[in-house]
C-alpha cells in the first residue's frame, strides 16, 4: 500500500465549477499536510498547508482534513483554465520522520472552457 | 530574494560520466532535500540534510552522494551516471516559520545516454 495515494486523473471540470481533489494517507500518526501545484515542466509550488481537522480557506482554495478517516482534500472554487496543472498531496509523518515529506503521485486537473 | 536556485537547468551525460548538481537557498533554512521525479513515480527523496553538517539517505540513494557545503548549499553528485538516472532533479529547503513547508528550486533535467 502506498503511503500517500491520489487518483492520477485527469480530472476534467468546466470553467467556473468546483474542482475536488482527494488524497488518502496510511500513517495514522501524520501531523502536517500540504498541497502543491505543479505546472507542466515546472517545479512544485506550495499552495496550501493544513494541520488540524476541519477546513482551511485561502482565496478560491479550501483544504479539508479528516484525520480519523485519513484523508485530505483540496477544493478549488470558480475553477479557471490557469488552474490546469498537476496537484500533489504531501504528508509529514511522525515527529521521528524529521522534516521529510512523502508525496503522492499527483492528480492532473484540466479546466475546460 | 531568489529562494532556491539550481544549476544547471539541463544536462546530457554519457553512461559512466560524473557530474555535480548544485543547489543554494537564501531563506536561512536549516533543512535541504534532493528529489527525483519520474513519470508515474512522483517525487522520491534521494538524500536530505536536516541541518548543516548532517546528511541522511532517503528513499532512493543508490548511485548518488551529497555534500552539505554550508547552510546555504547542498550538492548532489552522480559518480558514474547510468541511463536509469535520467530524470528531473529538484532541490528543496525547509525550516522557516513553518518547519515542514518545503520550497522547491526550478529543477535540473538530466538525460543519460
Amino acid at each position: 500500500q502506498k503511503e500517500v495515494e491520489q487518483n492520477s486523473g485527469p480530472l476534467s471540470v468546466p470553467e467556473g465549477a468546483i474542482a475536488s481533489l482527494n488524497c488518502t494517507y496510511s500513517d495514522r500518526g501524520s501531523q502536517s499536510f500540504f498541497w502543491y501545484r505543479q505546472y507542466s515542466g515546472k517545479s512544485p509550488e506550495l499552495i496550501m498547508s493544513i494541520y488540524s481537522n476541519g477546513d482551511k480557506e485561502d482565496g478560491r482554495f479550501t483544504a479539508q482534513l479528516n484525520k480519523a478517516s485519513q484523508y485530505v482534500s483540496l477544493l478549488i472554487r470558480d475553477s479557471q483554465p490557469s488552474d490546469s496543472a498537476t496537484y500533489l498531496c504531501a504528508v509529514n509523518s511522525r515527529p521521528g520522520g524529521g522534516n521529510k515529506l512523502t508525496f503522492g503521485t499527483g492528480t492532473q486537473l484540466k479546466v475546460e472552457l | 530574494n531568489a529562494g532556491v536556485t539550481q544549476t544547471p537547468k539541463f544536462q546530457v551525460l554519457k553512461t559512466g560520466q560524473s557530474m555535480t548538481l548544485q543547489c543554494a537557498q537564501d531563506m536561512n533554512h536549516n533543512s535541504m532535500y534532493w528529489y527525483r521525479q519520474d513519470p508515474g513515480m512522483g517525487l522520491r527523496l534521494i538524500y536530505y540534510s536536516a541541518s548543516e553538517g548532517t546528511t541522511d539517505k532517503g528513499e532512493v540513494p543508490n548511485g548518488y552522494n551529497v555534500s552539505r557545503l554550508n547552510k546555504r548549499e547542498f550538492s548532489l553528485r552522480l559518480e558514474s551516471a547510468a541511463p536509469s538516472q535520467t530524470s528531473v532533479y529538484f532541490c528543496a529547503s525547509s525550516g522557516g516559520t513553518v518547519a515542514y513547508e518545503q520550497y522547491f528550486g526550478p529543477g535540473t533535467r538530466l538525460t543519460v545516454t
